[in-house]
This record gives C-alpha cells, structure tokens and sequence, in this order.
C-alpha cells in the first residue's frame, strides 16, 4: 500500500486561504467517504481535525473545511492564523480493511 | 475521559526486540478498535496495523507483516505492541490511537521512542 500523495509543503499569509491535496486512488480515497485529517504541532500527537471527508469534530473551528473530487480529497483552511503553522496529514480507509497516511505537508503561515 | 498512556523511551540494539505497552482508560475496553502508527524522524506517519480490542484479532501493514505483533490484556484495559529483528531504520516515535468509527483515530497516546542503535 503506497502512502497517499500530498505536497510537501504550504504557505499563505495570515487571513488568507490555502488547500491541501491528497491524491489516492479508487481503492482508498476514492472509493470510500472514510478520508480523516490530521494536524500534528511539533513534538506533539497528531489531532483529528476533519472526518468522513468533510465533517469536523466538536471544538474544530470551521475554519477547517475538507472536501473530495474523484481520486482526490482536500484541506482548506479559511482565514489562516498563525496557529494553524503545523503539518497536516490526510488518511485513508483502503480496501482489505487496511488504512494508509499521506506523506504530510508542512503549512507555513507567512 | 478518554486517556491513552504509553510506556516510556526505549533503547535498543539492532537484531532486539521492543515491547511497547499502551494502557486505556476512561471508557469500556472494547469500544474502540486500537491502531498503531509510527513516525521517524523528520518523517511522517506512517500506519503499523490494528487490534480488535473485543476478539483480539489483528491486521497489519504489508511492511510489518512479519516482525510485529499485536496482542492485549483486557485485565488490564491494555494494548501491546512488538517488534523483533529492530534495525536503526525502525528509530521512530511510535504512537496508539484510538478507532470508533472507521477512519477516526478520535484519541492518541503520548507517543513512545524507539531508539536503536549500536
């Protein structure tokens, strides 16, 4: 199972908006709605921060939005803060009942 | 409240084993499925396998298939995991986490690092 594909890195000024890719294929991202993001601060956990592709748990600022096109899911965060600097992972249910992360990307707010 | 809590920093080496323990608390055993995922240095997550926390039974990750195991103690609310034959290659933080619902890893433990080296 090949790690889903994302860009290393992102970057965007405060208040501005950036998205995340996260290209898979029907057999992960694709032929499931079971795609999640994860932001992971440095030296810390990683976080739950959208699941179901779009869906956000309670205490997420709606800030974070995620979204899917075919092969392809996405991360947009609104209104960029600086405490959203972190790297962000999506993830994917697969088949055989196996899961498979994204390579991360790393946002830098500018 | 949902609480993953996870043995301390190990060093190892290469051709060891590692036993890392990771002890549930705050909700019923079973509830949650417990997935393992790792992440080297500078590097990303990568996802290990899981455990049926009610049946015990086990999935792994291609790449693991052959050097780790999963095992419980329902006694005791806990999860383990092992891995044999360690290279410097599997120096990693390696974390825990919780799965409900397919796909949402809702809670992670601390994270435990592997060190090995000779």
């Amino acid at each position: 199972q090949s790690a889903l594909t994302q860009p290393p890195s992102a970057s965007g000024s405060p208040g501005q908006s950036v998205t995340i890719s996260c290209t898979g294929t029907s057999s992960d991202v694709g032929g499931y709605d079971y795609v999640s993001w994860y932001q992971q601060l440095p030296g810390k956990a990683p976080k739950l921060i959208i699941y179901d592709v779009a869906k956000r748990p309670s205490g997420v600022p709606d800030r974070f939005s995620g979204s899917r096109s075919g092969n392809t899911a996405s991360l947009t965060v609104s209104g960029l803060q600086a405490e959203d600097e972190a790297d962000y992972y999506c993830a994917s249910y697969t088949a055989n009942n196996m899961r498979v992360f994204g390579g991360g990307t790393k946002l830098t707010v500018l | 409240q949902v609480q993953l809590v996870q043995s301390g920093a190990e060093v190892k080496k290469p051709g060891a084993s590692v036993k890392v323990s990771c002890k549930t608390s705050g909700y019923s055993f079973s509830t949650y499925s417990l997935h393992w995922v790792r992440q080297a240095p500078g590097q990303g997550l990568e996802w290990m396998g899981w455990i049926n926390t009610g049946n015990g039974n086990t999935k792994y990750s291609q790449k693991f298939q052959d050097r780790v195991t999963f095992t419980r103690d329902t006694s005791a609310s806990t999860v383990y995991m092992e891995v044999n034959t360690l290279t410097s290659a599997d120096t990693a933080v390696y974390y825990c986490a919780t799965e409900g619902t397919l796909m949402i890893f809702g809670k992670w433990g601390q994270g435990t690092l592997v060190t090995v080296s000779s």
